[in-house]
C-alpha cells in the first residue's frame, strides 16, 4: 500500500560532502516536488518536476540540485553538505490532471550534517 | 508570492471541538488544502476547498472564503488521535502544480 517511498530515514552526513535522497513513486504521478520542514518555518518548496527530465526551481534552491531520469524516480542531491541543511525533507507527488488531488507524501528523511 | 497564516498552538479537550483558522495572501488562487500531519510522519490529505462554503468530511469540515483570503478547519468530538499538526497549503492559479504552506497548527487534545 506504500505509495511514495523515501530511501533513507534518518541520515547523518559530514559537512562538504555529496548526499543524495531518493524517493520512488508507484503511482504513475507525473508531478514531484522535494520540501524542506524546519520547524516555525512550514515546508518550503526546494525543487519540483512536472515530468520526466524536466525540473524547475522552487523557492529555496541554493545549494540543492535535482535528477529526474525515470518517471517514478527523483533524486535530490545536496552538492556539498552544510550545517544549515540539517532538517526534515519531504517528498511528494500528484497527478498531472484533476485539480482536487493534493500530494501524496513520503514518510521523510530526517538530514543532520555535522 | 504567497503569505499564509495560521496559529502556532491550540489545545483543547476531549470531546470538543475546535476551529484552526488560515489566512492568505496569494497572487492568484486555485485551491486551498488541509493537510494533518502526526509527530514523525508524513502529511496526510484531509480536505480541498476551490469554492466559497463550507465542506463536511465526518468529523472534519473545510470552509473557505474566497473574498477574505480566510479558511478554517473544524475538528468535532475530538479525540486523543486528533493531536498533531494542521497544515494550510494554498494553491495559485498562476502555477497550478505547487504548494504553498502555513507554518503549521500543533493541537493537543487533553483528557
Amino acid at each position: 500500500d506504500v505509495k511514495v517511498t523515501q530511501s533513507s530515514r534518518y541520515l547523518v552526513k559530514r559537512t562538504g560532502e555529496k548526499v543524495f535522497l531518493e524517493c520512488v513513486q508507484d503511482m504513475d504521478h507525473e508531478n514531484m516536488f522535494w520540501y524542506r520542514q524546519d520547524p516555525g518555518l512550514g515546508l518550503r518548496l526546494i525543487y519540483f518536476s512536472y515530468d520526466v527530465k524536466m525540473k524547475e526551481k522552487g523557492d529555496i534552491p541554493e545549494g540543492y540540485s535535482v535528477s529526474r531520469e525515470k518517471k517514478e524516480r527523483f533524486s535530490l542531491i545536496l552538492e556539498s553538505a552544510s550545517t544549515n541543511q540539517t532538517s526534515m525533507y519531504l517528498c511528494a507527488s500528484r497527478p498531472r490532471q484533476g485539480a482536487s488531488y493534493g500530494y501524496t507524501f513520503g514518510s521523510g528523511t530526517r538530514l543532520t550534517v555535522v | 508570492g504567497q503569505n499564509i497564516d495560521q496559529p502556532t498552538e491550540m489545545t483543547a479537550t476531549e470531546g470538543a471541538i475546535v476551529q484552526i483558522n488560515c489566512t492568505y495572501q496569494t497572487s492568484g488562487f486555485n485551491g486551498l488544502f488541509w493537510y494533518q500531519q502526526h509527530a514523525g510522519e508524513a502529511p496526510t490529505f484531509l480536505s480541498y476547498n476551490v469554492l466559497d462554503g463550507l465542506e463536511e468530511k465526518g468529523r472534519f469540515s473545510s470552509f473557505l472564503s474566497r473574498s477574505k483570503g480566510y479558511s478554517y478547519l473544524l475538528l468535532k468530538e475530538l479525540q486523543m488521535k486528533d493531536s498533531a499538526s494542521y497544515l494550510c497549503a494554498v494553491r495559485a492559479f498562476s502555477n497550478d502544480y505547487k504548494l504553498s504552506f502555513g507554518a503549521g497548527t500543533t493541537v493537543t487534545v487533553r483528557a
